[in-house]
């Protein structure tokens, strides 16, 4: 089992650029979900999803979208890109809205 | 508003000494608590969690947390400190009134040689 991937793992990308972060689990699990950690601002979520086809805003959506066509991919997209958003994005999945979630390795985005 | 607090943004032990990351929740009585630990350039994973079948959890790497009602409280402990537990632990509790998480802001433990 790999568990939860995220690719890519690094990027950079200048102001105005468009990228899209793949998240796939292979636990079949319901529940997905986008995080961005910053230094001294802790795990902050962006969106998440709770099955194929669902999408809902988090704390910090502003600036990304979302989609889960497949129950087993997440991705989250980045239209265009600003400085702000350079930061540390983290997929997780849970088969639960109560249980323990699990976290992919991270995607290291800077934004120049 | 539902809400977990960790004390203390940095904690620094030495080599063999006690940890104690501190971690209090509000609210009623939550049905399931969480630590994660976050080793660095790593995601989380699950160090222990809480599901009321008993107020002592143990958990992988020789830690563990007592749930603790009438404090509100779940510490986490380990009883000596190994260089490899340098990391940051975040507490966590599912939100009631929908489909997340509540994390707290995250501990970062040195461990000193």
């Amino acid at each position: 089992n790999a568990g939860v991937t995220q690719t890519p793992k690094f990027r950079v990308l200048k102001t105005g650029q468009s990228m899209t972060l793949l998240c796939a689990q292979d636990m079949n699990h319901e529940y997905m979900y986008w995080y961005r950690q910053d230094p001294g601002m802790g795990l902050r979520l962006i969106h998440y999803s709770v099955g194929e086809g669902t999408t809902a805003k988090g704390e910090v959506p502003d600036g990304y979208n979302v989609s889960r066509l497949k129950k087993q991919n997440f991705l989250l997209g980045l239209e265009s890109a600003a400085p702000s958003q350079t930061s540390v994005y983290f997929c997780a999945s849970s088969g639960d809205r109560v249980h323990e979630q699990y976290f992919g390795p991270g995607t290291r985005l800077t934004v120049t | 508003a539902q809400s977990v607090t960790q004390l203390g943004s940095h904690v620094s032990v030495s080599e063999g000494a006690l940890v104690l990351l501190r971690c209090n929740y509000s609210s009623s009585v939550p049905p399931y608590l969480f630590w994660y630990v976050q080793y660095p350039n790593q995601g989380l994973q699950l160090l222990l969690k809480y599901t009321s079948a008993a107020t002592l959890v143990k958990g992988i790497n020789g830690f563990e947390a007592e749930f603790k009602k009438s404090e509100t409280s779940f510490h986490l402990t380990k009883p000596s400190a190994h260089m490899s537990d340098a990391a940051e632990y975040f507490c966590a509790v599912p939100y009631t009134g929908g489909f997340k998480t509540i994390f707290g802001a995250g501990t970062r433990l040195f461990v000193k040689a």
